[in-house]
């Protein structure tokens, strides 16, 4: 069973369209997360939910609209698609608590042309 | 606020030999630290944390850190290198809450025959 899984793997997609991309965790874990990675590697924090409540929102354009309808789903609904957002977004998941450790999805590799 | 730097985007090293990877961080408040592993095409995956007592901990796949509050640093090594570990490794830290976790920018190991 997958733990933290993704769909889909990969989107292409025109500028301006608008795209989701879903996340599902299956442990039971109250805190979720969506990152950015971008072409150098570097990844940054978009968002943390907690028991389907924003906890943090990391200076993200506002066409980014995370959805948490429960606790083991957290989706990413992005508008008028740029170049700029062509990256790997990764859904992520732990228990409350700075300590615990973070369980990452496979990822969505986003390319926008 | 919190930050962690790695020094050295990329490092190379033989096959058998020592691997070292370096993180400083900076952090107001007592901080709880993780190496994660990312292999190509994957996520993110815990190699080992430092949250509190024993200041050398282990990790997976031979790999161990050791906190030292005094020179802010937690570097990750391992006694010998397998062509398995090449990869990207990533440095954070997290807050107490564990909603807001600061990666570093991430160093490519290059394991070379």
């Amino acid at each position: 069973d997958t733990a933290v899984s993704q769909t889909p793997k990969y989107l292409v997609t025109q500028m301006g369209n608008d795209k989701s991309i879903k996340c599902e965790q299956n442990l039971g874990h109250d805190t979720m997360y969506w990152y950015k990675q971008d072409s150098k590697k570097f990844l940054k924090i978009m968002f943390s939910y907690n028991n389907k409540e924003l906890i943090i929102n990391e200076t993200v354009p506002n066409r980014f609209s995370p959805k948490s309808p429960d606790k083991a789903h957290l989706n990413l609904h992005i508008n008028s698609l740029e170049l700029g957002d062509s990256a790997v977004y990764f859904c992520a998941s732990s228990p409350p608590q700075g300590y615990n450790e973070q369980f990452f999805g496979p990822g969505t590799r986003l390319t926008v042309l | 606020a919190q930050s962690v730097t790695q020094l050295g985007s990329h490092v190379s090293v033989s096959e058998g030999a020592l691997v070292l990877l370096r993180c400083n961080y900076s952090s107001s408040v007592p901080p709880y630290l993780f190496w994660y592993v990312q292999y190509p095409n994957q996520g993110l995956q815990l190699l080992l944390k430092y949250t509190t007592g024993a200041t050398l901990v282990k990790g997976i796949n031979g790999f161990e850190a050791e906190f030292k509050k005094s020179e802010t640093s937690f570097h990750l090594t391992k006694p010998s290198a397998h062509m398995s570990d090449a990869a990207e490794y990533f440095c954070a830290v997290s807050d107490t809450g564990g909603f807001k976790t600061i990666f570093g920018a991430g160093t490519r190991l290059f394991v070379k025959a």
